[in-house]
């Protein structure tokens, strides 16, 4: 099985600070690329998909190297609300539509 | 739009026992899979359906039976319940396109005694 490694963090940070994550894939063929959030005991949810060019959504920020075969999160300003874990996720060309899932970097933003 | 709904969203079973997890979506979505996420695990992927009357497995099929007799549904069966199957489960879905996220379910969350 392809690999998709993540820090497991905890990730500790104040109100208002900037923090990144990175992921690694190990599968050059992998196509489609994912940040999912999932709160405590609940189901993933759509974060923001990753698209090659980098792309950007409100304090969210995604990248891709697929040279390097990496991908990064950068949150700014983080809120309280952040607080999750952070799954990277990837789809791979010879999987069908089955999604490889990181095991997540866990954030928390405190007061 | 209820989207994934699973269901029960609780169940203990003892050791032997067989149920049924149930998935439904009112998506019309052609792809759905199920998931069981254990701690320092991640997500792993049980069974998968590209449509009615189409499964297949995944990575960790072993224990666990599924059909697709319609779009909207696909559930998940467990012949004979061991305590290494506790665990949470997620049913999803998308479309037949790779850059679509999949949707989830809230989770069935089971232990085996």
């Amino acid at each position: 099985r392809k690999e998709v490694e993540q820090d497991p963090g905890p990730f500790n940070v104040p109100e208002g600070a900037t923090v990144a994550f990175n992921c690694t894939y190990s599968n050059s063929a992998s196509q489609s690329f994912f940040w999912y959030r999932q709160d405590c005991r609940k189901e993933p949810k759509l974060l923001m998909s990753v698209y090659s060019s980098g792309n950007e959504d409100g304090r969210f920020t995604a990248q891709l190297n697929r040279a390097s075969q990496y991908i990064s999160l950068l949150i700014r300003d983080s809120k309280l609300s952040d607080s999750a874990t952070y799954l990277c996720v990837v789809n791979e060309r010879n999987s069908g539509y089955a999604l490889n899932f990181g095991k997540g970097t866990s954030l928390l933003v405190t007061p | 739009n209820a989207g994934v709904t699973q269901t029960p969203k609780f169940q203990v079973l003892k050791t032997g026992q067989s149920m049924t997890l149930q998935c439904a979506q009112d998506m019309n979505h052609e792809y759905m899979s199920w998931y069981r996420q254990d701690p320092g695990m991640g997500l792993r992927l049980i069974h998968y359906s590209v449509g009615a009357g189409i499964t297949d497995q995944g990575e960790v099929p072993n224990g666990y039976n599924v059909s697709r007799s319609t779009t909207e549904d696909f559930p998940l069966r467990l012949l004979s319940a061991a305590p290494s199957q506790t665990s949470v489960y997620f049913c999803a879905s998308s479309s037949f396109d790779r850059n679509q996220p999949q949707h989830f379910g809230d989770g069935t969350r089971l232990s085996i005694l």
